[in-house]
């Protein structure tokens, strides 16, 4: 059974600070790992898709990287706003013929102001 | 561009009764997903189609579930008997490719009572 784990399950992070979280995966059959921001009644939003070692990606305060030798992703947040406060969910994409997403179960993030 | 659609966006159902939940992906998309998050557990692939045929439904948990997307549009997800354990949020994502980034709807929250 492949396992995708998050860490922390959960994290209370003050306004204007910056804080980081782990995604932890199998890291043979590698072929992408996404990364996607949830908040309870939207839809989940796409962050970034990562395939290559050494991979670093930014959006606005939101970065990530990729070891795929050692199975894990960062994911950053700098100056943490209120409007970060959600769950982030990341997935693996194995490199066969199976094109399902396996899920970890998330951080949910709280932004104190 | 709309994005994926769900509907209801809620179902409250007795143990026993049948529901059909409703998922409309980007148009174009050939690649629809059913996932679904029990509470505070990670998010489970269901199953995948490429146009109107069924990829992969490893996922499904059993024969009390029946997904089809007739004509390579729109697809549905039909509990039927539901059980309590079937709660949870129903998630439906769709891709222009397989491997390629999934675009999710906000979910159907199904209680299941």
């Amino acid at each position: 059974i492949l396992n995708v784990e998050q860490s922390p399950q959960s994290l209370h992070v003050q306004e204007g600070d910056s804080t980081n979280f782990t995604c932890s995966f199998p890291s043979s059959n590698f072929y992408a790992l996404h990364w996607y921001r949830w908040e309870t009644a939207k839809s989940p939003e796409a962050l970034f898709v990562m395939t290559l070692n050494g991979d670093e990606k930014k959006k606005g305060r939101i970065s990530a990287t990729l070891n795929t030798k050692e199975g894990y992703s960062y994911l950053y947040i700098k100056g943490s706003q209120p409007e970060d406060s959600a769950t982030y969910l990341c997935a693996l994409h194995l490199g066969d013929s199976n094109y399902q997403l396996i899920w970890g179960a998330g951080t949910k993030l709280i932004i104190k102001p | 561009e709309a994005g994926v659609t769900q509907f209801p966006s809620h179902s409250v159902i007795e143990k026993g009764q049948t529901v059909t939940l409703r998922c409309d992906p980007i148009s174009g998309h050939d690649n629809l997903y059913w996932y679904r998050r029990v509470m505070g557990k990670e998010i489970k692939f269901l199953l995948h189609f490429v146009k109107e045929s069924k990829q992969d439904e490893s996922g499904m948990p059993n024969n009390r579930f029946l997904a089809e997307r007739t004509g390579g549009t729109y697809s549905t997800l039909k509990v039927q008997p539901a059980e309590l354990e079937d709660s949870g949020v129903y998630f439906c994502a769709s891709s222009p490719r397989s491997r390629g980034l999934q675009f999710f709807g906000p979910g159907t929250r199904l209680t299941v009572l």
